[in-house]
């Protein structure tokens, strides 16, 4: 299986501050027929179901603010929040889709400092 | 607007057997995988079982392997998870999400809100 790490495993971050999570696939998650990365983050607000806010490493969804944006390439990922706001407080996943046994990250916990 | 609500849920004793429902509706249900994911309280999110659009092919987690069994009712629009030989380890909040993507590969693009399994005596 294809094993999901994120570093650190909580953030606090003051309020219009950049806030960056790192998640690392412990092998090659690059989709060759699309030549893009099948990685996705998702939030989870307390008491509430995970949203996806990125996928293939750096495509926003719908109705996510530009705030948000992922990058990165071969097994090395990032999720950047440019200016963090209160409502961004949340525990972030990445997961892997290259496998059909798909895999998350541990999470990373985000406050406000 | 995509809605997905699970039901189900409850209280059930180890070795017991119990099936979660995911009603669908706001899109083509015959048109996507579906997919279970679980949070145990307090833990993070782990991928449980998937099926393609026409229930013929499905994968699961090695932990759940040969006790749960995913299935779908295209013309009810429905998800199921059977599952079976319960144990304490099972509790958690399971999600039936969206699939998304190429082939058999997808990201989770809509949740339901979930519903809440406790194996416990």
């Amino acid at each position: 299986d294809i094993v999901m790490t994120q570093s650190p495993d909580s953030l606090a971050v003051s309020l219009g501050e950049r806030a960056t999570i790192n998640c690392k696939s412990s092998q090659s998650i690059l989709y060759s027929s699309y030549n893009k990365y099948s990685l996705a983050w998702y939030q989870q607000k307390p008491g509430q179901p995970p949203k996806l806010l990125i996928y293939w490493a750096s495509t926003r969804e719908s109705g996510v603010p530009d705030r948000f944006s992922g990058s990165g390439s071969g097994t090395d990922f990032t999720l950047t929040i440019s200016s963090l706001q209160a409502e961004d407080v949340a525990v972030y996943y990445c997961q892997q889709y290259y496998s059909t046994l798909f895999t998350f990250g541990p999470g990373t916990k985000v406050d406000i400092k | 607007e995509v809605q997905l609500v699970e039901s189900g849920g409850g209280l059930v004793q180890p070795g017991g057997s119990l099936t979660l429902s995911c009603a669908a509706s706001g899109f083509t249900f015959n048109n996507n995988w579906m997919t279970w994911v679980r949070q145990a309280p307090g833990k993070g999110l782990e991928w449980v079982a998937n099926i393609n659009e026409d229930g013929s092919d499905n994968y699961y987690v090695d932990s759940v392997q040969g006790r749960f069994t995913i299935s779908r009712n295209n013309a009810k629009n429905s998800l199921y998870l059977q599952m079976n030989n319960l144990r304490a380890d099972d509790t958690a909040m399971y999600y039936c999400a969206r699939a998304t993507g190429p082939g058999s590969t997808h990201y989770f693009d809509y949740w339901g809100q979930g519903t809440l399994l406790t194996v416990s005596s």
